[in-house]
């Protein structure tokens, strides 16, 4: 069964930073792209970062590029979003999904002096 | 970046109502549409992939059609447990988007 379980959300003050961790297991990480999706409180669904199986394609939202960076460790099945000089508006739930199908359950980031 | 851009954005319905939602792509995505389900402090739930493929396990009442711009979520015989906010995806390209969402409410 796949499945993806985030983890290391928390309270952080603006200007502040953060590591957001995916774990995956089920199926073989290596062979997919990965992504991060955030929704803020009340509000929709926002692609915040992709990357592809190997590392070689990384991609990112205007909103969050130059604070973002996206990795991943595919001999620990494992994602990663290490956040920087957050933001109030970077206040969400992050979720980790491998495609439109495969996603988790999502980690809540509140960014809030 | 293709938009989505979903109808209505709330409707507010009777148990056993039909359900229709639409979705429009500010350009063709084929049919690399898929539909989900959120309640409230869940995570979005696939109902429908590639515009009108089921899922394993989602209630026949859910199906979708469309290709190109245009799609459908239609809910026959809406149920209680329905109630909730429905998103449209595309994966056709990055950045993925979604629609604003569709509130629906039992009424």
């Amino acid at each position: 069964e796949v499945q993806l379980v985030e983890s290391g959300g928390g309270l952080v003050k603006p200007g502040g930073s953060l590591r957001l961790s995916c774990a995956a297991s089920g199926f073989t990480l290596s062979s997919y792209s990965m992504n991060w999706v955030r929704q803020a409180p009340g509000k929709g669904l926002e692609w915040v970062s992709s990357i592809s199986s190997s590392s070689r394609y990384i991609y990112y939202a205007d909103s969050v590029r130059g604070r973002f960076t996206i990795s991943r460790d595919n001999a620990n099945n494992s994602l990663y979003l290490q956040m920087n000089s957050l933001r109030a508006e970077d206040t969400a739930v992050y979720y980790c999904a491998r495609d439109h199908a495969y996603w988790g359950r999502g980690t809540l980031v509140t960014v809030s002096s | 970046e293709i938009v989505l851009t979903q109808s209505p954005d709330f409707q507010s319905v009777t148990p056993k109502e039909k359900v229709t939602i639409t979705c429009r792509a500010s350009q063709s995505i084929n049919n690399n549409l898929h539909w989900y389900q959120q309640k409230p402090g869940q995570s979005p739930k696939l109902l429908i992939k590639y515009a009108s493929q089921s899922i394993s396990g989602v209630p026949s009442r859910f199906s979708g059609s469309g290709s190109g711009t245009d799609f459908t979520l239609t809910i026959n015989s809406l149920e209680v447990e329905d109630a909730a906010t429905y998103y449209c995806h595309q994966s056709s390209s990055l950045p993925w988007t979604f629609g604003q969402g569709t509130k629906v409410e039992i009424k």
